[in-house]
């Protein structure tokens, strides 16, 4: 069966500071892959998609950026984080129209 | 300019009522619409998916309608049970659009004993 890993599980950074979160997902070949951010109270927001390695769709403009070095690795980066940055980061993939979340990654930026 | 909306505030209903949620969506034309449950601090977890042409869809107690007219879809749990407390989201999907999918804000339902 397939598994998706999210880490990690919380993160305080401050200002400034880089970022890195990981996702992998298990079981499946050549997945669609997302990064959701989600602030308190507000729906899913698509930051980045990809259909395959080193394919990458940024849908919104921002301080972040994604990668895709391998098949089922999906990293979001940020070179200097800001306050705005703050959220619950969700990873998913798909094969079909469904799509599978991993567990977040709660990023406080202070 | 789009929206998709869903009741902000939450719903409370008694135990083995029927809980029934809205997605109302404009200036969106979706091959589909799908929900998601999502409990405190997780990630959201696929619950149905109904096509455009399709008008109800039924897994055990859960149903959703889809009415491409009124641009709403409408989520009923029969027999709720308080572990049926949770957000739940509606997602429009597109054709041709690499699986992207746009979420609703969702609605907190609360079950009571």
């Amino acid at each position: 069966s397939q598994t998706i890993h999210q880490w990690p599980a919380t993160l305080v950074q401050p200002v400034g500071s880089p970022l890195s979160l990981e996702c992998t997902v298990e079981g499946t070949s050549n997945p669609n892959l997302y990064w959701y951010r989600q602030a308190a109270g507000r729906g899913l927001q698509l930051l980045f998609y990809s259909v395959g390695i080193g394919q990458i769709s940024s849908e919104v403009p921002q301080n972040l950026s994604a990668s895709r070095p391998q098949d089922r690795q999906f990293i979001l980066s940020s070179k200097k984080l800001l306050l705005s940055d703050s959220g619950f980061y969700l990873c998913a993939w798909s094969e079909w129209s469904e799509q599978y979340f991993g567990p977040g990654t709660r990023l406080t930026v202070t | 300019s789009q929206k998709i909306e869903q009741n902000s505030e939450a719903l409370n209903i008694q135990e083995g009522k029927t809980a029934t949620l809205t997605c109302n969506y404009t200036n969106y034309s979706p091959a589909y619409l799908q929900w998601y449950r999502q409990d405190p601090g997780r990630g959201p977890v696929f619950l149905l998916l109904i096509r455009e042409n399709e008008k109800e869809k039924r897994k055990e107690r859960l149903k959703v309608t889809f009415d491409t007219t009124l641009k709403q879809s409408l989520f009923h749990i029969t027999a709720s049970q308080p572990a049926d407390s949770a957000t739940y989201l509606c997602a429009l999907g597109f054709s041709g659009g690499y699986n992207k999918l746009i979420f609703g804000a969702g609605t907190r339902l609360a079950v009571h004993p």
